[in-house]
C-alpha cells in the first residue's frame, strides 16, 4: 500500500514536444503529490505539487493532472527543451504528519534531442 | 545552491567499515531526513529527526543511525558496511511540501 509505481522507465522528446510521465498509487490517505527533478550530481528538487483536491495544476510549461478515483497523477511537460533533460521522480506523503516520508517512484529518464 | 551542505561529496570505504556522514544547513531547520538513493532508483526514507529526537523510521535495519544537533546539523551512521550500501544519501529539510534536499553524499563500498 505503500507503493508509487512511476511509467515509464526512460523517455526520449524531440525538441517541442509533450513529454507525459505516469505515476499510480495506491494508499488513498496520502494527501500531497510532489514532482522532483533530478540532474547527474545533485539533489531531487521540487518541480511541482499537488493536492487530492483539484484535478489539474500548471506552472508555466510543467502540468500535474490528477485522477483521484483513479489513483493516478502525470506530469505533462509542454514545448519540451533540451534543458529539461533529467531524472523525475514523483512522490506521494502526508503532508503534515510528522516523521513521515516521501515515497518516490522509480524515476524516469527524459532526453530531450535538439 | 539549496542551502543544504553535505560532506564528504564522495567517499569509498571497505565491507564491515563504518562511515560517517554530515548534514548542515544555512536556515537551521528543526526537522531533517536522510534518504538512500541506489543507483538507478528513487529516494528510500531511512529515518527523520526533529528536535534532536528521532520520529520516523524507514525500513532499515538498527546499524543505520542518526544523531542531530542542538545547531540542527544531522550525521548519518552506518556500522558493518555492506556492498548493498553503495549509494547515493541525500540529507532533506523540513518536511511536506517544505523539503529541500542537499547534493548527497556518493559512497561506495568495496
Amino acid at each position: 500500500q505503500q507503493q508509487v509505481k512511476q511509467s515509464p522507465q526512460s523517455l526520449i522528446v524531440q525538441k517541442g514536444g509533450i513529454s507525459i510521465i505516469n505515476c499510480a498509487y495506491e494508499n488513498t490517505a496520502f494527501d500531497y503529490f510532489p514532482w522532483y527533478q533530478q540532474f547527474p550530481g545533485k539533489g531531487p528538487a521540487l518541480l511541482i505539487a499537488i493536492r487530492p483536491d483539484v484535478s489539474e495544476k500548471k506552472e508555466g510549461r510543467f502540468t500535474i493532472s490528477f485522477n483521484k478515483s483513479a489513483k493516478q497523477f502525470s506530469l505533462h511537460i509542454m514545448d519540451s527543451q533540451p534543458g529539461d533533460s533529467a531524472t523525475y521522480f514523483c512522490a506521494a506523503s502526508w503532508e503534515n504528519q510528522a516523521g513521515t516520508a516521501l515515497i518516490f517512484g522509480k524515476g524516469t529518464t527524459l532526453s530531450v534531442s535538439s | 545552491e539549496t542551502g543544504v551542505t553535505q560532506s564528504p561529496t564522495h567517499l569509498i570505504k571497505t565491507r564491515g567499515q563504518q562511515v560517517t556522514l554530515r548534514c548542515s544547513s544555512q536556515s537551521g531547520h528543526n526537522t531533517v531526513s536522510w534518504y538512500q538513493q541506489a543507483l538507478g532508483q528513487g529516494p528510500q526514507f531511512i529515518f527523520q529527526y526533529y528536535r534532536e529526537e528521532e520520529n520516523g523510521r524507514g525500513n532499515f535495519p538498527p546499524r543505520f543511525s542518526g544523531l542531530q544537533f542542538p545547531n540542527y546539523s544531522s550525521e548519518l551512521n552506518v556500522n558493518a558496511l555492506e556492498l548493498d550500501d553503495s549509494a547515493l544519501y541525500l540529507c532533506a529539510i523540513g518536511q511536506g511540501s517544505g523539503y529541500t534536499f542537499g547534493s548527497g553524499t556518493r559512497l561506495t563500498v568495496v
